[in-house]
């Protein structure tokens, strides 16, 4: 079974600051992974994805992620943090296969300091 | 194209109390999917369905029923409401599971039972 591990539940940065927010995963097969947004009342939205191609792997809004195998790793960094990235972000494991499931961590809240 | 519908948008349930949660979308998709979000936990998968009439339990499926009557709803109905219920809960969808296909969610639910 899949598992993702998301430490901490709140990270706060200044404005213009470098933003990461760390995601380890557990699973026996090679995953699909992702990074989901949400911000206030609203769903979640995609910023990126792994798909066991380039392991640095480019989203909206300026965010990146690398895909570390040797470290079951994939965290999601932003080199200039801005006021709109304040939301709550999600990494995800999907096991390959078609009925296989999304799961996962327990989100992180991202705060901008001006 | 409105993408992924949740209605209502707030609701607040006595115990005892049944309702049901309507998710309509209007991408085609074949796969939806209904999560809860309680503070601190992530998103947990109560139940899934791959195409009309098909539906299937997720992790925590317990006092949640759900139908499949045509590829565009997948309504998620509570029959005896407790307090343990109150959450936010989203619908998503995908179209399959081809790697490159997001998935899409519903603004959401925010369930109160006192």
């Amino acid at each position: 079974a899949q598992s993702v591990t998301q430490l901490g539940s709140h990270v706060s940065v200044s404005e213009g600051a470098l933003v990461l927010l760390r995601c380890n995963y557990s699973s026996s097969v090679p995953p699909y992974l992702f990074w989901y947004v949400q911000y206030p009342n609203q769903g979640l939205q995609l910023l990126l994805k792994y798909t066991s191609a380039a392991t640095l792997v480019k989203g909206i809004n300026g965010f990146e992620a690398e895909f570390k195998k040797s470290e079951t790793s994939f965290h999601l960094t932003k080199p200039s943090a801005h006021m709109s990235d304040a939301a709550e972000y999600f990494c995800a494991v999907k096991p390959p296969g078609a009925n296989s499931k999304l799961t996962f961590g327990k989100g992180i809240t991202l705060s901008v300091r001006p | 194209n409105a993408g992924v519908t949740q209605t209502p948008k707030f609701r607040i349930l006595k115990i005892g109390q049944s309702m049901t949660l309507q998710c309509t979308q209007d991408m085609n998709h074949n796969y939806m999917y209904w999560y809860r979000q309680d503070p601190g936990m992530g998103l947990k998968l109560i139940y899934y369905s791959v195409g009309a009439g098909i539906t299937d339990k997720g992790e925590v499926p317990n006092g949640y029923n759900v139908s499949r009557s045509t590829t565009e709803d997948f309504p998620l109905r509570l029959e005896l409401a407790a307090p343990s219920q109150t959450s936010v809960y989203f619908c998503a969808s995908i179209l399959g599971w081809a790697i490159d296909q997001p998935q899409h969610f519903g603004d959401g639910t925010r369930l109160s039972i006192l």
